[in-house]
C-alpha cells in the first residue's frame, strides 16, 4: 500500500498569512495527488486534483504543486473560512489512501 | 446539481449486519465510479470500496475485504454497501462519493451516515 504522510499535523496561522502543507508518498505516484478541505461535521470538499488542477468553484488562493513523491498545497492569503482540516489523497493505485490530515487553526 | 444522499446507518451489535444506501441524482449515475469512504469519530479519512461505472470491477480496503460488499442498481440510481460481521472498529461516518474513473479523486460527496457498532 502507498503511505501518505502530511506535515505538519497541525498549524496555527493568521488571516492574510501564506500557508504551505506538504504531502509525501511512500513511492512515486506521478501526479495522482488530490487535496480536500473538511470542516467539522461536514463532508470533505475537493480543492485540487491531479496535483495542480483547481476544482471548479474553488478560490484561486488555493494552489497545488509537485510530482513523484513530494507535493504541496499552498493558500496564498488565508481567509477566515479557510480554517479547517486538509487531507491529501493518492489516486495512483488501490487501495486509495489518504494522509493523516493537517489541522489549520487560527493563531 | 449533484446530490448524494446516504441512508441506513444506525446502532448495531458486533457481528451483525447493516446495509447502507446512497441515492444519486443530478448526474448520469451509470457513467461514474462510486466509492464509500469512512471516518471514525475524531479520526481521518479511510477509503473503503469502489465499484466501476458498469459494476464490473470492485475493489476493497484490506480492513473490510470479505465482510463488506459494494453494489449498484442503475435502474434506481442507488449505490449500496452491505456490511456483515461488523466490528467495533467499523464505527464511523460513511460517505458515498463519486469520481470520474474507478481509481480517482472524489469530486462530490454525500452528507454521511453514522454507523455505530456497540453491544
Amino acid at each position: 500500500d502507498i503511505q501518505m504522510t502530511q506535515s505538519p499535523s497541525s498549524l496555527s496561522a493568521s488571516v492574510g498569512d501564506r500557508v504551505t502543507i506538504t504531502c509525501r508518498a511512500s513511492q512515486t505516484i506521478s501526479r495522482y495527488l488530490n487535496w480536500y478541505q473538511q470542516k467539522p461535521g461536514k463532508a470533505p470538499k475537493l480543492l485540487i486534483y491531479t496535483a495542480s488542477s483547481l476544482q471548479s468553484g474553488v478560490p484561486s488562493r488555493f494552489s497545488g504543486s509537485g510530482s513523484g513523491t513530494d507535493f504541496t498545497l499552498t493558500i496564498s492569503s488565508l481567509q477566515p473560512e479557510d480554517f479547517a482540516t486538509y487531507y491529501c489523497q493518492q489516486s495512483y493505485s488501490t487501495p486509495i489512501t489518504f494522509g493523516q490530515g493537517t489541522r489549520l487553526e487560527i493563531k | 446539481q449533484v446530490q448524494l444522499v446516504e441512508s441506513g446507518g444506525g446502532v448495531v451489535q458486533p457481528g451483525r449486519s447493516l446495509r447502507l444506501s446512497c441515492e444519486a441524482s443530478g448526474f448520469t449515475f451509470s457513467s461514474y465510479g462510486m466509492h464509500w469512504v469512512r471516518q471514525a469519530p475524531g479520526k481521518g479519512l479511510e477509503w473503503v470500496a469502489v465499484i466501476s461505472y458498469d459494476g464490473a470491477n470492485k475493489y476493497y480496503a484490506d480492513s473490510v475485504r470479505g465482510r463488506f460488499t459494494i453494489s449498484r442498481d442503475t435502474s434506481k440510481n442507488t449505490l449500496y454497501l452491505q456490511m456483515n460481521s461488523l466490528r467495533a472498529e467499523d464505527t464511523a461516518v460513511y460517505y458515498c462519493s463519486k469520481g470520474p474513473t474507478t481509481v480517482t479523486y472524489f469530486d462530490d460527496w454525500g452528507q454521511g451516515s453514522l454507523v455505530t457498532v456497540s453491544s
